[in-house]
């Protein structure tokens, strides 16, 4: 059984670091990307950024690049999000997904299977 | 401001159709196949038609996708009160990262 499960809900001050963690089972981790979504209070989703597990070749959306890290562990399946410097607006709940190629060519893709969410709160 | 554009909100009574409306450009839905989710308060977001009109496994078939030229539209027939949720539109961008809409908010009355 495929299975992504997310740390748990943090509270953090404003300019401390946060390294969260996606941990993959039930596949070949390697062959997939994983992606982060967020979605901060009141508000929709948003398309964060993806990493091979197989090469960690990492993509950002425009919004987030520099404001984020995406890496992976291949040792232990597990994918990570993490900020150097938190700032107020990062509080919201973000979402790891794994990302599945359904044809053979093109852009097809879509997120079959979803972690449960991790909270991120940063206040002063 | 999201890069695909959905209404805020949408609205029927049970037994009636919606559609959601997602309107894209020629580097996302015009060149690339549009994935819906369905989100609901407290859960994960779970996938809801893929590549414009496929609809996964255990997805009822009340629920439909269509995709014309840089616009695509979600459906859902005979309305029930386990339909209100959250609805979002998604594709690939020529960019080589995925967007998605602003979301719908589905209301049953």
């Amino acid at each position: 059984e495929v299975q992504l499960v997310q740390s748990g809900a943090e509270v953090k001050k404003p300019g401390e670091s946060l390294k969260i963690s996606c941990k993959a089972s039930g596949y070949s981790f390697t062959n997939y990307w994983i992606g982060w979504v967020r979605q901060m209070p009141g508000k929709g989703l948003e398309w964060v950024g993806i990493i091979y597990s197989g090469d960690s070749e990492t993509r950002y959306s425009p919004s987030f690049q520099g404001q984020v890290t995406i890496s992976v562990d291949k040792s232990i399946s597990t994918a990570y999000l993490q900020w150097s410097s938190l700032k107020a607006s990062d509080t919201a709940m973000y979402y790891c997904a794994r990302l599945l190629r359904y044809c053979s060519g093109g852009s097809c893709y879509y997120f079959d299977y979803w972690g449960q969410g991790t909270l991120v709160t940063v206040s002063s | 401001q999201s890069v695909l554009t959905q209404p805020p909100s949408a609205s029927g009574t049970p037994g009636q159709r919606v559609t959601i409306s997602c309107s894209g450009s020629s580097s996302n839905i015009g060149s690339n196949p549009v994935n819906w989710y369905q989100h609901l308060p407290g859960t994960a977001p779970k996938l809801l038609i893929y590549s414009n009109n496929q609809r996964p496994s255990g997805v009822p078939d009340r629920f439909s996708g269509s995709k014309s030229g840089t616009s695509a539209s979600l459906a859902i027939s005979g309305l029930q009160s386990e339909d209100e949720a959250d609805y979002y539109c998604a594709a690939w961008d020529d960019s080589l990262n995925g967007v998605f809409g602003g979301g719908t908010k589905l209301t049953v009355l």
